[in-house]
């Protein structure tokens, strides 16, 4: 059961690029959710999905799109990249998105990713 | 936005208990309070979630007082793996609780 798979795990831009940062997972959940992670900052919440064709704004969605044509993937992508984004980003899914009893965040491996 | 605040950083050493709180003030109704873990180049993985009052697992506790507005994560008799972030995650607070907002999380060093 290989849970939330990210790809690809490293990455280097240059100023401008675009790139798209894949996410799949196979639990048949119905949120997926991105996040960065900076140091001194904590995980900060990038966009998020509750179902197929339904996504949201996180807290720092500027620069980032995403969008949701199934259940498994929830590709990011960067139109054109800028050195503020370079970070660590985690892609996570769980059953519903919601704090209740046995809902849990199931995290992947996450993609660092440097711009220069 | 519903805002948690941890410390930023403690320090312990072997087989001593530690207790990172958390403040939530503004925890919804219905949701629960979860704790995470990430070690260094790993994601966050869940480590307890609770309510109210206390629960516990196999890898630590979670003491939540009537109001709610707080949470503490007791870890019994740390190792040195125990080094890692903890984050407690609260929903949203305005009823959008999808919008799961981690705060900056409390770095755990446990020394020999």
């Amino acid at each position: 059961n290989a849970g939330v798979t990210q790809t690809p795990k490293f990455q280097v831009l240059k100023t401008g690029q675009s790139m798209t940062l894949q996410c799949a997972q196979d639990m048949n959940h119905e949120y997926m959710s991105w996040y960065r992670q900076d140091p001194g900052m904590g995980l900060r919440l990038i966009h998020y999905s509750v179902g197929a064709g339904i996504t949201d704004q996180g807290e720092v969605p500027n620069g980032y799109n995403v969008s949701r044509s199934t259940t498994e993937d929830f590709p990011l992508r960067l139109l054109s990249a800028a050195p503020s984004q370079t970070s660590v980003y985690f892609c996570a899914s769980s059953p519903r998105g919601r704090i209740t009893l046995n809902e849990k965040l199931f995290f992947g491996s996450g993609t660092q990713l440097s711009v220069l | 936005l519903a805002k948690t605040t941890q410390p930023i950083s403690m320090d312990s050493y072997e087989g001593q208990e530690v207790n990172i709180t958390c403040s939530h003030n503004n925890i919804a109704t219905n949701d629960y309070i979860t704790w995470y873990q990430q070690f260094p180049s790993q994601g966050p993985r869940f480590i307890i979630q609770g309510y109210k009052t206390k629960v516990t697992n196999e890898v630590a506790s979670l003491f939540i007082p009537a109001d709610r507005k707080s949470s503490t994560l007791s870890l019994p008799r740390v190792s040195l793996s125990d080094t890692a972030v903890y984050y407690c995650l609260v929903g949203d607070g305005g009823g959008a609780t999808n919008k799961l907002i981690f705060g900056t999380g409390t770095l755990l060093a446990v020394q020999p």
